[in-house]
């Protein structure tokens, strides 16, 4: 079945470092990319909406300077949390499904992000 | 995408079945049921899901009611790996490229 992949599982890093997460459709074109959020005790939010060749959409609330996203091919996303600060410290999540079968959404196994 | 509602917590004894019920009134003709699962530390997994008719894969069944109202989530024989939180989210079309947007779900704890 359809794989996402995600890298790094897990990061630390120093205040004002920008930080980058990969996610990958391992056997499939994923036209659409989702990047959600979780905080501790939470559920997932969206943040974003990453479409391949186009501008990402974004939610209400995030803002799209720090938080950049790129699409650059079909297999793969890349979102990139700029000058991360502690308040960015988080479980980041990408998903995407194969708009091309009756696959229902799989999802990556998350990057927890530390910023100290 | 209509709302759902679950229970914010259940137990269930491990090897008996876990029935975890979600109510979605809201729900329109054209609205699907999913149910997804996320272990502690790790991305969402995906378990069933259904429109109308009731559902059986490898993993659990899904029973919903007749006026499509409510659902149940049935994981047969639960083994303490089935410790998780369960969501349950409605959303259009199988097909659809669009997101699916969580609500709190429900922490089921599998007891020794």
């Amino acid at each position: 079945g359809a794989v996402v992949s995600q890298h790094p599982s897990w990061v630390i890093c120093k205040s004002g470092t920008s930080v980058k997460i990969e996610c990958r459709s391992l056997d499939f074109q994923a036209t659409t990319m989702f990047w959600y959020r979780q905080f501790p005790k939470q559920s997932l939010m969206l943040m974003a909406t990453s479409n391949e060749g186009s501008k990402a959409t974004y939610e209400q609330g995030v803002e799209k300077d720090k938080f950049l996203i790129n699409h650059a091919s079909l297999t793969l996303s890349t979102l990139t949390v700029t000058s991360a600060h502690p308040e960015d410290s988080s479980f980041y999540i990408c998903s995407a499904r194969d708009p091309w079968s009756n696959q229902p959404q799989h999802f990556g196994d998350g990057t927890r992000l530390s910023i100290l | 995408d209509a709302k759902t509602t679950q229970p914010p917590s259940m137990d269930c004894a491990e090897g008996r079945a876990a029935n975890l019920p979600c109510n979605h009134s809201t729900i329109s003709g054209n609205e699907y049921v999913y149910w997804y699962r996320q272990i502690h530390s790790q991305g969402p997994q995906y378990i069933i899901h259904g429109l109308k008719n009731n559902e059986t894969n490898e993993m659990a069944s899904l029973i919903i009611t007749e006026d499509r109202k409510s659902s149940t989530l049935i994981l047969p024989h639960a083994t303490l790996r089935d410790t998780a939180v369960y969501y349950c989210i409605v959303r259009v079309g199988s097909g659809s490229a669009r997101q699916l947007t969580f609500g709190s779900g429900t922490q089921l704890t599998v007891l020794p």
